[in-house]
């Protein structure tokens, strides 16, 4: 079974701080993708990382793979309150993805 | 563009009962996902179909589950019959075909299923 711990599972931060919330397992990954989820909805995809060391941003967000392809982190910058929600990483092998546990993530006005 | 559609969004049955989960991929993905989360869990996979093909079956639970998809478009996932520890959220995903792309997944909204 492949695991995925993610950290912190909570966070709760002012606006304007920046945060980082990290994703671990002891597998390799093909990919890592980070996905939001809001009360009531699916995850929605916010990023799909493929090879070691890659970094890709997406606004405030900045989105790591480990050089190994085990490891990821999400950092965003001057959060805002829209970026309240559950940040999921999921590894993916032969299209099948593993989930990690997610980080709830408040930001306070 | 429509997206992952499914229904219902919620089912409350009693122990025994049977119930049918039916989703709606974007039209022209190939793959089809079934995945749930169950109580304090992290979301799990069940199965993929690549069209109308079960690609890997291997998280489904036990025998009581059945997932169909005919004629490689909409997807049904029937529990029969049902356990307290069904209770969860259905997702269903899809995504092209092939490559990277392959695995970026899209999302339903989920159906909230409780079994009293």
């Amino acid at each position: 079974t492949q695991l995925l711990e993610q950290s912190p599972q909570f966070l709760s931060i002012q606006e304007g701080e920046n945060l980082t919330v990290y994703c671990n397992s002891s597998s390799v990954f093909s990919s890592l993708q980070w996905y939001r989820q809001e009360p009531g909805e699916g995850p929605v995809l916010l990023v799909t990382v493929v090879t070691g060391g890659e970094v890709k941003k997406l606004k405030r967000l900045t989105f790591q793979f480990g050089d190994a392809r085990k490891d990821s982190s999400l950092h965003i910058t001057a959060a805002q309150p829209g970026d309240t929600g559950l940040y999921l990483c999921a590894g993916g092998n032969d299209y099948k993805l593993s989930f990690g546990a997610g980080t709830t993530v408040t930001v306070r006005a | 563009e429509a997206g992952v559609t499914q229904f219902p969004s919620h089912s409350v049955i009693e122990k025994g009962q049977t119930v049918t989960l039916r989703c709606d991929p974007i039209s022209g993905h190939d793959n089809l996902y079934w995945y749930r989360r169950v109580m304090g869990k992290e979301i799990k996979f069940l199965l993929h179909f690549v069209k109308e093909s079960k690609q890997d079956e291997s998280g489904m639970p036990n025998n009581r589950f059945l997932a169909e998809r005919t004629g490689g478009t909409y997807s049904t996932l029937k529990v029969q019959p049902a356990e307290l520890e069904d209770s969860g959220v259905y997702f269903c995903a899809s995504s092209p075909w092939d490559g990277i792309e392959g695995t970026e997944a899209f999302f339903g909204q989920g159906t909230r299923l409780t079994v009293v």
